[in-house]
């Protein structure tokens, strides 16, 4: 059972905004900020967002994240087929001392 | 640019240790980063299990810190995991990567290693 709490599916079609939620506690978003990890089939994460809601050269701005007390999602717009993947949100939790994960969304578009 | 690749046994029988060696490239290894090590097993998601800075200080997840060591070499410019007693449970694909932080609570893995698959099993 994963720290932070996301849905384990989530699905859109092509060019619509889709959100993915990210939920956690006090010890870690409520007091720390969050990435965002892609990772397609059979390879690794890729940095997607960090600090609540800065892309690292290269992502495109269609991905955009946000932070909200002990929440944070991960919004896509434009959603094109390529999106397909699964989506881990994770912070760091002054608890564990250390960095947490989501269980992970795995993003279809139909 | 930085790159990180895994290297070490594929197949580590139960109750014996796991060995994983990251080598790190485009980047020094005391550069002011921290480094670290994330498994997944399969089908399953991520889990953060340790991470050292290169004067050898280490945070390690306290479900793993009884049989995690986690050790840098400066001279080869890479770090290694030590996983002892394996189980099945240990089996997943590993991954080690760079941790960049702008202040205590603010940091990320970026970028990550190919990852290795270690299967426990006699």
């Amino acid at each position: 059972q994963s720290v932070l709490t996301q849905p384990p599916s989530a699905s859109g079609t092509p060019g619509q905004r889709v959100t993915i939620s990210c939920s956690g506690s006090n010890s870690n978003i409520g007091s720390n900020t969050v990435n965002w990890y892609q990772q397609f089939p059979k390879t690794a994460p890729k940095l997607l967002i960090h600090s609540n809601d800065q892309r690292p050269s290269g992502v495109p701005d269609r991905f955009s994240g946000s932070q909200s007390g002990t929440s944070a999602s991960l919004a896509i717009s434009g959603l094109q087929s390529e999106d397909e993947a699964d989506y881990y949100c994770a912070a760091w939790d002054d608890s564990l001392i250390g960095p947490v994960f989501g269980g992970g969304t795995k993003l279809t578009v139909l | 640019q930085v790159q990180l690749q895994e290297s070490g046994p594929g197949l580590v029988k139960p109750s014996e240790a796991l060995s994983l060696s990251c080598a790190v490239s485009g980047d020094s290894i005391s550069s002011g980063f921290y480094w670290g090590w994330i498994r997944q097993p399969p089908g399953k998601g991520l889990e953060w299990i340790g991470s050292i800075y290169h004067m050898g200080t280490t945070y390690y997840n306290p479900s793993l810190k009884r049989r995690v060591t986690i050790s840098v070499d400066t001279a080869k410019n890479q770090f290694s995991l030590i996983v002892t007693s394996v189980t099945a449970a240990d089996t997943a694909v590993y991954y080690c990567a760079r941790y960049g932080w702008l202040a205590v609570g603010a940091g990320w893995f970026d970028p990550w290693g190919q990852g290795t698959l270690v299967t426990v099993s006699s």
